[in-house]
């Protein structure tokens, strides 16, 4: 059964500051996906990353993908207020089509 | 450009009764999911359809949920006999075979009371 783990789940940040979040899963995926969730609303698609060394940016958030480690990260750089959300990354398994999502990370960017 | 479109966007509804979600996905998109989410949780997949034939339901699908997608186009959700613990947000969403994004719809919540 494919797992997916998130980290931190928690993620309290000042604006002007760089952090990471962390993806890992538990099988092989060809397909990983990084969407953002504000309080009440759905899921924004932010990426996906389909190979290995992929590397997507937009803005202030780079995602990549190290599929031999089974690792993607999220990068934040210089946050600012706007970022603060649920961000969630999610793994296509075997079946192809069905995404396996972590328990997302809950970032709070503060003045 | 219209989005997934999910349809009561809020229900509200007595343990017991049924109630039924609509999606209706972006034009020409042939596949469509079904998730839940509850609080403080990632979504869960619940089933699959490519065009009207349901290829996928998940354990967490119980006899009382039942999915449909008449012709392919738009997709019920039904819900049976509620049950407190099926409170949550129901999200659909939708994707061609041929793409790798899969956008979501609004989502539809779901309290049981």
């Amino acid at each position: 059964e494919l797992k997916v783990e998130q980290n931190p789940l928690f993620l309290s940040m000042q604006e002007g500051k760089n952090y990471t979040i962390y993806c890992n899963y538990s099988t092989t995926s060809d397909r990983l996906y990084w969407y953002r969730q504000d309080p009440g609303k759905s899921l924004e698609s932010l990426f996906v990353l389909l190979s290995n060394g992929a590397v997507k940016q937009e803005g202030r958030l780079m995602a990549s993908l190290d599929t031999k480690a089974r690792l993607s990260t999220l990068h934040i750089t210089a946050a600012v207020h706007d970022l603060s959300a649920t961000y969630f990354c999610a793994v296509v398994g075997g079946s192809n089509y069905k995404l396996t999502f972590g328990k997302g990370t809950l970032l709070t960017v503060n003045p | 450009d219209t989005g997934v479109s999910q349809d009561p966007r809020h229900k509200i509804t007595k343990r017991g009764q049924n109630v039924t979600f609509r999606c209706d996905p972006i034009s020409e998109h042939n596949r469509l999911y079904w998730y839940r989410q509850t609080l403080g949780q990632g979504p869960e997949f619940l089933t699959y359809f490519q065009n009207e034939a349901q290829l996928e339901k998940s354990r967490l699908l119980s006899d009382r949920f039942s999915a449909e997608r008449p012709k392919g186009s738009f997709s019920t959700l039904e819900i049976q006999r509620t049950e407190q613990g099926d409170s949550a947000m129901y999200l659909c969403a939708s994707s061609v075979v041929s793409g790798n994004t899969i956008y979501f719809g609004e989502g539809s919540w779901l309290t049981v009371v």
